[in-house]
């Protein structure tokens, strides 16, 4: 069961363009979304992450809107550029069982972002 | 600024051969994370060390063992591979210690081909 949903699968803009990845979540206790950046042969790098006391969050061309009640959040990324072409994942975790306890994080599918020059 | 290491970066190994996958976190990072990733998958949670004891246990098969040394590096030990072990094995690593921040960083990856 996939606790995480991610869509689309694939993704292409024009440059400049803003593409748009959402994620919808079932585990109500979650309460940490962070969104991650592949590059190919690479490790996920962390873009940007959201609790769910907040309803948006924006670092740089990177903007996370969140919706609690929907149990919806989605990846925007602004004036896209040919080297935001990667594959991006949205995860999300549950809050520590107790004090140094770890996260474990959920990631949804991926998104296969290509931006055209 | 120093990032997670991984040893091997690339293994290749026969059916019902063990392997050893090594990380080492950043600096003063207390907590290390294993994960799997099949091709065209997400990364699938393996199992995690807080404090070299174990933490959190996804979904990691029996025939797998890790544990985290007293430096904090972590191995990770896959017995009787099957073919479908193949991945790209990512550890990541975190600071949890004073409550600092929940940002696991991944390190580059280990892909494992099993013949």
């Amino acid at each position: 069961q996939q606790q995480v949903k991610q869509s689309p699968q694939s993704l292409i803009v024009q440059k400049g363009g803003i593409p748009i990845i959402n994620c919808a979540y079932e585990n109500t206790a979650f309460d940490y979304f962070p969104w991650y950046q592949q590059f190919p042969g690479k490790g996920p790098a962390l873009l940007i992450a959201i609790r769910p006391d907040v309803s948006e969050k924006k670092e740089g061309r990177f903007t996370i809107s969140f919706n609690k009640s929907a149990k919806q959040f989605s990846l925007h990324i602004m004036d896209s550029q040919p080297g935001d072409s990667a594959t991006y994942f949205c995860a999300a975790s549950p809050p520590r069982l107790f004090s140094g306890s770890a996260r474990q994080l959920t990631f949804g599918s991926g998104t296969q972002l290509t931006v055209l020059p | 600024a120093a990032g997670v290491i991984q040893s091997p970066r690339h293994l290749i190994k026969e059916k019902r051969e063990t392997a050893t996958l090594k990380c080492y976190p950043i600096p003063r990072h207390d907590t290390v994370y294993w994960y799997q990733q099949g091709p065209g998958q997400d990364p699938q949670f393996l199992i995690s060390f807080y404090e070299k004891m174990q933490s959190d246990k996804g979904s990691i098969p029996d025939r797998f063992s890790a544990q985290q040394f007293s430096d904090y590096h972590s191995e990770l030990n896959m017995s009787s591979l099957e073919l479908g072990d193949s991945a790209l094995y990512f550890c990541a690593s975190s600071r949890l210690g004073g409550g600092t921040t929940d940002t696991q960083y991944f390190g580059p990856g280990t892909r494992l081909t099993v013949l």
